[in-house]
């Protein structure tokens, strides 16, 4: 089975632009969750979708925002971008409640 | 807070010499509680898994970890490791309730050969 994927795998914006960032769920798996990781805070949760509802949500600004489509696919978009947006964004998904996270390889953004 | 304390930020270690990582999480409700780990340019992979039964869990590449319930515990351990066991290890603790990860701040193993 292939694993979660992500794209772009790099990305460099300016401050005030917003960027968009896909995950593609492993087959069969209808939950993702995001993360943002950096030096400074680690790993930090995001969001968590499942049948296109977003069921939690992190203490991010309303400036970070994402949905799920049918297909279990994932966006999460960042608007008017910070120099402090710069990160590791993870995606992850699992099949159901009692199965582990999977991690997709993240997409790296660098704000300038 | 939910929170999930790691001991070490940075471990060095000798070839065939033991690994204890400490790891703490604050919350005493039912658990699910993982370690994860990043090797150097590779994304974040699953070593081991808790969810409930015996406490002590094995992983893949030899590691293991167990539960201790009364003291908040999961430390991960391996008898020896390996020089390509360099890595950054993070242990995650998941609530029954909802899906978020909370992630200790990670330590970062160095193996010299």
């Amino acid at each position: 089975k292939a694993g979660v994927t992500q794209t772009p795998r790099y990305l460099i914006k300016t401050r005030g632009q917003q960027v968009t960032l896909s995950c593609s769920p492993i087959s069969g798996h209808r939950s993702v969750s995001w993360y943002q990781q950096t030096p400074g805070q680690g790993l930090q949760f995001l969001f968590e979708y499942f049948s296109e509802t977003q069921r939690n949500k992190g203490n991010f600004p309303g400036r970070f925002s994402g949905r799920q489509f049918s297909n279990s696919r994932s966006e999460m978009n960042v608007s008017t971008l910070e120099l402090g947006d710069s990160a590791l964004y993870l995606c992850a998904s699992r099949t159901e409640s009692v199965s582990p996270w999977l991690f997709g390889p993240g997409t790296r953004l660098t704000v300038l | 807070a939910q929170s999930v304390s790691q001991h070490n930020h940075h471990v060095i270690l000798s070839e065939a010499a033991s690994l204890e990582l400490g790891c703490n999480y604050s919350y005493g409700g039912t658990v699910n509680l993982f370690w994860y780990v990043q090797y150097p340019g590779q994304h974040l992979q699953l070593l081991l898994k808790y969810f409930s039964g015996d406490p002590l869990v094995k992983g893949i590449k030899g590691f293991e970890a167990e539960f201790i319930k009364s003291k908040f515990s999961f430390n991960l351990r391996k008898p020896s490791v390996q020089w390509s066991d360099t890595a950054e290890y993070f242990c995650a603790y998941g609530s029954s309730n909802t899906g978020k990860l909370i992630f200790g701040q990670g330590t970062t193993l160095q193996v010299k050969p």
